[in-house]
């Protein structure tokens, strides 16, 4: 069984600049959580993908983007990047996300680094 | 590897012994609470969840305890290893598809 999966691992980029990170979810998943870790804090949830539906979105503007595509692998997209946006980008796969009454363990990817000067 | 945790109140134990570690969560209508482990350079790893109908839940050397009347989690980790040093993040979820974090607390076992 393949674990998740993200790339790439670290990212520099300069602000204004758009940035798209890559998601891999583990094998039999269909749902993925993006969540953004600045230094020193906890992961902070972006938006979730189920069955290639946005599927709830925290409290991130419309500049976060995000896709999910057939085989449930995932982008998130960040455009017009501001230096605050400099954190680690967890990915997180589960099997379920229809927003019902029960929890799905959600297994997390390594992370992307991005570093916005 | 890069510390994820630099700012984080720090636990310290000396091996063996037993670690608890705390945790205040915000809503009350959360059905589910997690206890995550995040090593350097990692994303967090499962731990041990709670249902918000039980008060407490044990695994392999973790005890996860809830209070809904004071919205207070803990983790007991029993005999402490070297293994065990981390940043613990407890989580909360209604309907499981966005996970609230806390803070976290950096833990550091001495040999």
């Amino acid at each position: 069984e393949t674990g998740v999966t993200q790339s790439p691992t670290h990212l520099i980029k300069t602000r204004g600049q758009q940035v798209t990170l890559r998601c891999s979810s583990q094998s039999g998943h269909n749902t993925v959580s993006w969540y953004q870790q600045a230094l020193g804090q906890g992961p902070q949830f972006i938006f979730q993908y189920y069955r290639e539906e946005e599927n709830g979105r925290g409290n991130f503007p419309p500049r976060f983007s995000g896709l999910q595509f057939p085989n449930y692998s995932s982008e998130l997209n960040v455009n017009a990047l501001e230096l605050d946006d400099s954190a680690l980008y967890l990915c997180a796969s589960s099997l379920g996300g229809t927003g019902g009454t029960f929890y799905n363990e959600q297994f997390f990817g390594p992370g992307t680094r991005l570093t916005v000067l | 590897g890069e510390s994820v945790g630099l700012h984080l109140p720090t636990l310290s134990v000396q091996e063996g012994d037993n670690s608890i570690i705390n945790c205040a969560y915000s809503n009350s209508a959360s059905d589910y609470f997690i206890w995550y482990k995040q090593e350097s350079g990692k994303g967090p790893q499962f731990i041990i969840d709670i249902r918000s109908n039980m008060d407490k839940r044990q695994g392999q050397r973790v005890t996860v305890l809830l209070n809904k009347t004071v919205k207070h989690l803990s983790l007991q980790i029993a005999a402490t290893q070297p293994g065990d040093s981390a940043v613990y993040f407890c989580a909360e979820t209604k309907y499981g598809n966005k996970l609230v974090f806390g803070a976290g607390t950096i833990l550091r076992v001495k040999s």
